[in-house]
């Protein structure tokens, strides 16, 4: 199993423009998770779906969008890229919480945007 | 907005001493806790997750959770040059479908 994998590893954007973040997952996870990472700070989650068809929003979702068209595919879209953009984006996937809430959730390498 | 709460560090440690790594976080409805560890241009890993009050141990891990304090903590026995990385703390929040992640604390082993 290849696991997540995400492409691509680096991209330099100019100001304006757009680009999709890939995020591809071979677990049959149903849930899956778009989190971005800022130096020296944790993770905050941007959007994430608990499957095909149904996306939602997580803490900091301005300026992105999401689809889920497939259990497999979690693209992420950026759109008018701005420098506070800047920043390593991680996917994530799981299967669905335990009864005690316990969802242990799998990382891609991630990908490495910045924006000038 | 649930807060989880860690100290930045960096925590240095000589190798084979015992690493102490904490975290505090606000929501009391937060019922699982996960321990992550994170080497530097890496992603995340899952080490522990802990939802019953006391501890927990595998290997030389050992979380400890106290709901009442609001406090989870992870020791790290024996640190070894290996076990530097940051960790990270993070909670399960709405509808357990998400977790909310804290800042993490590096930790340094020293030989």
């Amino acid at each position: 199993n290849a696991g997540v994998t995400q492409t691509p590893k680096f991209r330099i954007l100019k100001i304006g423009q757009s680009m999709t973040l890939q995020c591809a997952q071979d677990m049959n996870h149903n849930y899956m998770y778009w989190y971005r990472q800022d130096p020296g700070m944790g993770l905050k989650l941007i959007y994430y779906s608990v499957g095909a068809g149904i996306t939602d929003k997580g803490e900091v979702p301005n300026g992105y969008n999401v689809s889920r068209s497939t259990t497999e595919d979690f693209p992420l879209r950026l759109e008018l890229a701005a420098p506070s953009q800047t920043s390593v984006y991680f996917c994530a996937s799981s299967y669905p919480p335990t009864g005690t809430g316990v969802n242990e959730q799998f990382f891609g390498p991630g990908t490495r945007l910045t924006v000038l | 907005q649930k807060e989880v709460e860690q100290n930045s560090g960096p925590l240095s440690v000589p190798e084979g001493a015992i690493a102490s790594l904490n975290c505090t976080y606000s929501d009391r409805g937060s019922q699982s806790f996960f321990w992550y560890r994170q080497y530097s241009g890496k992603s995340p890993e899952l080490i522990m997750f802990i939802y019953s009050n006391g501890d927990k141990e595998d290997g030389r891990f050992t979380a400890q959770l106290n709901k009442a304090s609001q406090y989870v903590s992870l020791l790290i026995r024996d640190s070894q040059p290996s076990d530097s990385a940051t960790y990270l703390c993070a909670v399960n929040g709405e509808g357990y479908s998400t977790l909310t992640f804290g800042k993490g604390t590096m930790l340094l082993v020293s030989p």
